[in-house]
């Protein structure tokens, strides 16, 4: 069985400033997929990047970049130029390849951009 | 476009009370899952389904069952309701050839056991 364990349970930050959430996994497989979700005060869940596990180059989108390392089983969330719309709880996930997208969550961050 | 509808958004229910939460889907998804969300322990998977007429266990199945009749649908039910089972319930689905891991969600629904 997977485990996804954030070891952050809140966070804050100052709005423009960066951001590092951690994640680690424990994982037997080879094949597979690593994401993070944000679920904002509104509850709805979004996915914010996701990173697949034969790929070395690190995932970014737009302020939002992963550092993934592979053999110390860290996938951690950097977040560039802090908004106030970042505040939310955001969790780490697993998914083993071709298991028909059933995510193991880690405990999840709330992380609080300040203004 | 509605998306992922999960009713009831709330629910009170006694100790040993059932009910029946229902997620509507209307972007033909094959895969629906249902989690539970609690305090310092992320989502974790009750049920889910890879499409209609077909159900699974998750990590959490005990005290809930499920069912698929329709492709739009799945339902989670409690037949004997614990203070345990207080949680927010999420709906989410996959496309099946979508995005790998890219899920869904509904806007969750607050149950609270007496």
């Amino acid at each position: 069985a997977q485990t996804v364990t954030q070891s952050q349970p809140e966070m804050s930050v100052q709005e423009a400033e960066t951001v590092t959430l951690s994640c680690t996994y424990d994982t037997s497989e080879n094949n597979y997929y690593l994401f993070w979700y944000k679920q904002p005060p509104s509850r709805q869940m979004i996915l914010v990047i996701r990173q697949e596990a034969y790929k070395q180059q690190n995932a970014t989108e737009n302020r939002f970049s992963v550092n993934f390392q592979k053999a110390a089983k860290s996938f951690s969330l950097k977040i560039s130029d802090s908004q106030l719309g970042d505040t939310a709880m955001y969790f780490c996930a697993f998914m083993k390849h071709e298991s028909g997208s059933r995510l193991t969550f880690g405990e999840g961050t709330q992380l609080t951009v300040n203004p | 476009n509605a998306g992922v509808t999960q009713t009831p958004k709330f629910r009170v229910l006694k100790t040993g009370q059932s009910m029946t939460l229902l997620c509507a889907q209307d972007m033909n998804h094959e895969y629906m899952y249902w989690y539970r969300q609690d305090p310092g322990m992320g989502l974790r998977l009750i049920h889910y389904s890879v499409g209609e007429g077909t159900t699974a266990k998750g990590e959490v199945p005990d005290g809930y069952n499920v069912s698929r009749l329709k492709k739009q649908n799945f339902l989670l039910g409690l037949e004997s309701a614990a203070p345990s089972q207080t949680s927010v319930y999420f709906c989410a689905t996959h496309g099946g050839t979508g995005v790998a891991g890219e899920l869904f969600f509904g806007e969750g629904s607050r149950l609270t056991v007496l």
